[in-house]
């Protein structure tokens, strides 16, 4: 059973655009929603993070905005690189300290 | 400061042999956690070791078992090797069990023929 579900599979952007990937859960038992950049052959490194209480978070060009009532969570990169061009997974931790992760979504930024 | 190192990188194992991976955490690091990647499922929580002891686990068969040391380094053992175990086995470390961030390594990927 998928806990977090993610979407899309993958996402193919302009340079300069507005990558967006989304994330749904089922447990209400989650309390942190980290992002993990992924890039090949390397580990998950963590991109960025929210807490329920806030409904966005920014750093830099990346935004997560996070919608507690749709238990929905979703990525936001402004101004789309080449140099962003990796596997995104988003992941929830519940309060037993258990992670759970996105099947994942590999970006592609054309230049 | 060195981050996760996990040994050995790649391994190519045959169907019913057995495997031992290593994971050497961030110094200071008391909290291991691994995870099985695969290009379908994505990343899966296997376990999580902390001063020793195992705190969590996920649902893999039990041919999947790990250990951690009294330096917080961790080994995970898998038995009888089957095909679907081929997969990138990522090690993750953070302060404590009870802190957010993880850290995780390259990886060892492991091909079962």
């Amino acid at each position: 059973q998928q806990q977090v579900k993610q979407s899309p599979q993958s996402l193919i952007v302009q340079k300069g655009g507005i990558s967006i990937i989304n994330c749904a859960y089922e447990n209400t038992a989650f309390d942190y929603f980290p992002w993990y950049q992924q890039f090949p052959g390397k580990g998950p490194a963590l991109l960025i993070a929210i807490r329920p209480d806030v409904s966005e978070k920014k750093e830099g060009r990346f935004t997560i905005s996070f919608n507690k009532s749709a238990k929905q969570f979703s990525l936001h990169i402004m101004d789309s690189q080449p140099g962003d061009s990796a596997t995104y997974f988003c992941a929830a931790l519940n309060t037993g300290n258990q992670f759970y992760f996105g099947t994942g979504t590999s970006l592609t930024v054309i230049p | 400061k060195a981050g996760v190192t996990q040994t050995p990188r790649y391994l190519i194992k045959t169907r019913g042999q057995q495997v031992t991976l290593s994971c050497s955490p961030i110094s200071g690091h008391r909290s291991v956690s691994w995870y099985q990647q695969t290009p379908g499922q994505g990343l899966q929580f296997l376990f999580e070791y902390f001063s020793e002891t195992q705190r969590n686990k996920g649902n893999f068969p039990g041919r999947f078992s790990g250990r951690q040391f009294s330096n917080s380094r961790s080994e995970m053992n898998v038995s009888t090797l089957e095909l679907g175990d081929s997969a990138l086995y990522l090690c993750a470390s953070s302060l404590s069990p009870f802190t957010d961030t993880q850290y995780f390594g390259p990886g060892t990927r492991l091909t079962v023929l």
